[in-house]
């Protein structure tokens, strides 16, 4: 069956700091991959988006990785500041059904000083 | 611009009743999806439109649907209520059809079903 996993646990950083959050996936093929941060009661934000033919895109301090091979995405806050504490969801489409955006479960993140 | 907006805000309603939620998405975009948001599934799809189409479905009964008028605004309907449809119902809507672009998120709908 399809899945994508994230780490359930919370992810918990001092300030200034890199945190790497992981996303996996099983019997996906997915033309790209997309990551979300989510504050407590709030809809989710985007925050990157990388295609199947991309090892790495980055964004100011944030960085995702892509590997097909292995069927994960990495997604790396650099300098992590107390305000990059929220839930961060990872969401793909299959191939053919680009419509259909499909999320894990997500990572807390807490960064405390 | 404004953003997607989404009403009513907070919703309670007994086992057995239907309920319409209303979303407009961000001027100019066409392409608007629905989402449900729980504690124990997290996220999940329930369908996207564009055009005032529905381009795909996710997993739901048939007791979930949803429609898309002219001016790209969109409703979902639940009806028959049950326990298990307490959640945050979310909308996003797209410049474009298909979610190859970032999807805007609305501040969703939390329905409680009593």
């Amino acid at each position: 069956s399809q899945k994508i996993e994230q780490n359930s646990e919370a992810l918990n950083i001092q300030e200034g700091k890199t945190a790497t959050l992981t996303c996996n996936y099983t019997n996906y093929s997915p033309a790209y991959l997309q990551w979300y941060r989510q504050d407590p009661g709030r809809g989710p934000v985007f925050l990157l988006l990388i295609r199947e033919n991309e090892k790495e895109k980055r964004k100011e301090r944030l960085k995702v990785t892509f590997d097909t091979t292995l069927k994960q995405s990495l997604f790396h806050i650099t300098a992590s500041q107390p305000a990059d504490s929220a839930t961060y969801l990872c969401a793909l489409a299959d191939t053919g059904t680009a419509s259909k955006l499909t999320f894990g479960t997500g990572t807390r993140l807490q960064v405390t000083l | 611009k404004a953003g997607v907006t989404q009403t009513p805000r907070y919703l309670i309603k007994t086992r057995g009743q239907q309920v319409t939620l209303s979303c407009s998405p961000i001027s100019g975009h066409r392409s608007v999806s629905w989402y449900q948001q729980t504690p124990g599934q997290g996220l999940q799809f329930l369908f996207e439109y564009f055009s005032e189409t529905q381009r795909n479905k996710g997993n739901f009964p048939g007791r979930f649907s949803g429609r898309q008028f002219s001016n790209s605004r969109s409703e979902m309907n639940v009806s028959t209520l049950e326990l298990g449809d307490s959640a945050l119902y979310l909308c996003a809507s797209s410049p474009t059809k298909g979610t190859y672009n970032e999807q805007f998120f609305g501040p969703g709908t939390r329905l409680t079903v009593l």
